[in-house]
């Protein structure tokens, strides 16, 4: 079964940093990009970026470009999402998925709560 | 800043045609996608490059395009089928490599 299944909900302070993860299985990881969207409570879909875990070409969009870093490790056919410097702002639920045309293949999402 | 536009709202009655639209300035050149969403749960795919159904997607959902706009069909509403829908694309220059629509909220009467 083709699956992604991301890591637990975090609870965080403004100004930690945090890396979420993302694991897949039953496909050939190398071979799909990755992608990473937020949805922040009561709101729609935000686009963050994409990776190709086969060589780790990133693509991001201008609205987060700076704000996270997307990485991969293909040896563990895991996807991570990372903050250096959390913001409330950043309370959302973050979603991978994997991407080939479309994102045809979702994690089951993280919460990520950043208060103080 | 490229945007897609959706309806914030469409309302239908059980067995009826429900018409999501989505428009952007780029959709001529660009593939859409569209995505549903129930509260709690990830979005699942519902129509890829426009008008091509996964497997597993009931054939009453279909997708076609129209220069500036794309639109999701759902044909013989159901109830299991209130829940959000986005379309999702890309800009022409690359800049925006991925944006979704701002969401409609599809209410079964």
């Amino acid at each position: 079964e083709v699956q992604l299944v991301q890591s637990g909900a975090e609870v965080k302070k403004p100004g930690e940093s945090l890396k979420i993860s993302c694991k897949g299985s039953g496909y050939s990881f190398t071979s799909y990009w990755i992608g990473w969207v937020r949805q922040m409570p009561g709101k729609g879909l935000e686009w963050m970026g994409i990776i190709y875990p086969g060589d780790s070409d990133t693509r991001y969009s201008p609205s987060f470009q700076g704000q996270v870093t997307i990485s991969a490790d293909k040896s563990i056919s895991t996807a991570y999402l990372q903050w250096s410097s959390l913001k409330a702002s950043d309370t959302a639920m973050y979603y991978c998925a994997r991407h080939k045309d479309a994102f045809d293949i979702w994690g089951q999402g993280t919460m990520v709560t950043v208060s103080s | 800043s490229y945007e897609l536009t959706q309806p914030p709202s469409v309302s239908v009655s059980p067995g009826q045609t429900a018409r999501i639209t989505c428009s952007g300035d780029a959709l001529p050149k660009q593939y859409a996608y569209w995505y549903q969403q129930k509260p709690g749960q990830a979005p699942v795919l519902v129509i890829y490059k426009d008008s091509e159904r996964p497997s597993g997607i009931p054939e009453r959902f279909s997708g076609s395009s129209s220069g500036t706009t794309v639109t999701l069909t759902i044909s013989g509403v159901q109830a299991e089928d209130e829940a959000d829908y986005y379309c999702q694309s890309a800009d022409s220059s690359g800049t925006y490599p991925g944006v979704f629509g701002t969401g409609t909220k599809v209410t079964v009467l």
